[in-house]
């Protein structure tokens, strides 16, 4: 009974390679949200889609592509992978549209680029 | 945008003491307040929220606290535990065109010494 997962949990990669991120929720919920927590614990907004559509895109290198398949599906690509990519990576879901709805969480993702 | 500052970055309580954090944001159009709990490997949960038309919200050992004037809200946990040892996050919500946007503070590591 899973409400928002995420795979893989663990992705360890190399300095330019091409790796994606899955998220599933099964809530129900018009919205869904990318997350960037690094070392620090700062959590934050990389992406917002409403309805697969992409409706926050905070500055983020274009290396990073979201794709909404439909609303129960967000996915993340990453090209050319950095160094400094590594962080866990949070995707989350709400409600979305009044303003006051609690974000659910998914596990996380830990992202590590050698 | 909204900017949101929360302080202290680190808390450490004796067990059965209380603990308080602060936070402020920058636009008045924010009219929803979550906090988050995460725990260390763990994904962000919501443990108490509160609305712009409320100013203070209790739940057992939990509390917020609002004020809309001075644009700042607090999160007040009395009679610590050790399992309350955990990442802090406020965070201030908006409807922003149709849609939520939420922008978090940068956590507050809470640890609760036994």
């Amino acid at each position: 009974d899973t409400a928002v997962s995420q795979t893989p949990k663990y992705l360890v990669t190399q300095m330019g390679n091409d790796k994606s991120i899955k998220c599933e929720q099964n809530l129900g919920h018009d919205t869904m949200y990318w997350y960037k927590q690094d070392s620090k614990k700062f959590l934050k907004i990389m992406f917002s889609y409403n309805n697969k559509e992409l409706i926050i895109n905070e500055t983020v290198p274009n290396r990073f592509s979201p794709k909404s398949p439909d609303k129960a599906h967000l996915n993340l690509h990453i090209n050319s992978l950095e160094l400094g990519d590594s962080a866990v990576y949070f995707c989350a879901s709400s409600q979305g549209s009044s303003g006051v709805d609690e974000q659910y969480f998914g596990p996380g993702t830990r992202l590590t680029v050698t | 945008g909204e900017n949101v500052e929360q302080h202290p970055s680190t808390l450490s309580v004796q067990e059965g003491d209380s603990a308080v954090i602060k936070c402020t944001y920058s636009d008045s159009a924010s009219n929803y307040f979550p906090w988050y709990k995460q725990e260390l490997g763990k994904r962000p949960q919501l443990i108490i929220d509160i609305r712009s038309n409320v100013g203070e919200k209790k739940d057992q050992r939990i509390a917020v606290t609002l004020n809309k004037t001075a644009k700042h809200f607090s999160l007040h946990i009395t009679e610590t535990q050790p399992e309350d040892s955990a990442v802090y996050f406020c965070a201030a919500s908006m409807n922003s065109g149709g849609y939520q946007k939420v922008t978090f503070g940068t956590g507050t590591k809470l640890q609760v010494i036994p």
